[in-house]
């Protein structure tokens, strides 16, 4: 079974702070999906990577799947209340399926 | 506005009672699933239809009967379910079961409470 652990669970910051979310497993998958899910919704896709070692900037979202591609980092630079969610990684393996970590949920405050 | 809806969007329900989860995609896409996210645990797939087949049931106790009558459309029948049953019941779709990154674009969710 392939298992998605994420780092940290709950977060916590002030607006204009810096973070960096973690996932991490032992499996290695074909491409790793980030997605944000906001109160009352379904998640919303915000990046796919394929390549190790890729890195992906979307404004002030910076992705990157590791070289052996067992793992992924979400760095968030000068968070905002609308950056408030619940941060889901799900890695693609066999078969194209996905498995889901186990969520971070960021609150940012102003 | 993702393109995938669903309905009812809050579901109140007895153990005895049967009612459906309805979803429906808009985006021409040929894989619908299914999904129940409770709290303190991840996401779990339930069910997986491509081309209106059924692909995955990922050991789904038989109370949950999923239906895809066409690529654009999905139930989920539910009967005689347990109060552990209540979560949010999300639906997804992606353009194509078998690509290789199979990313999916979700319904805003129903949220369940079996009483």
């Amino acid at each position: 079974t392939q298992l998605l652990e994420q780092s940290p669970q709950f977060l916590s910051i002030q607006e204009g702070e810096n973070l960096t979310v973690y996932c991490n497993s032992s499996s290695v998958f074909s491409s790793l999906q980030w997605y944000r899910q906001e109160p009352g919704e379904g998640p919303v896709l915000l990046v796919t990577v394929v390549t190790g070692g890729e890195v992906k900037k979307l404004k002030r979202l910076t992705f990157q799947f590791g070289d052996a591609r067992k793992d992924s980092s979400l760095h968030i630079t000068a968070a905002q209340p609308g950056d408030t969610g619940l941060y889901l990684c799900a890695g693609a393996g066999t078969a194209s399926k996905l498995t889901f970590g186990t969520g971070t949920r960021l609150q940012v405050t102003l | 506005e993702t393109g995938v809806t669903q309905t009812p969007r809050h579901l109140v329900m007895g153990m005895t009672n049967k009612k459906s989860l309805k979803c429906e995609q808009h985006l021409g896409h040929n894989a619908m699933y299914w999904y129940k996210q409770s709290a303190k645990k991840p996401l779990e797939l339930m069910f997986v239809y491509n081309f209106k087949e059924q692909t995955e049931n990922n050991s789904v106790p038989s109370r949950f009967s999923p239906e895809c009558p066409n690529s654009s459309h999905l139930f989920l029948h539910l009967h005689t379910l347990q109060p552990e049953d209540s979560a949010l019941y999300l639906c997804a779709s992606s353009p194509n079961g078998v690509s290789s990154y199979n990313e999916q674009f979700f319904g805003p969710g129903t949220r369940l409470t079996v009483l």
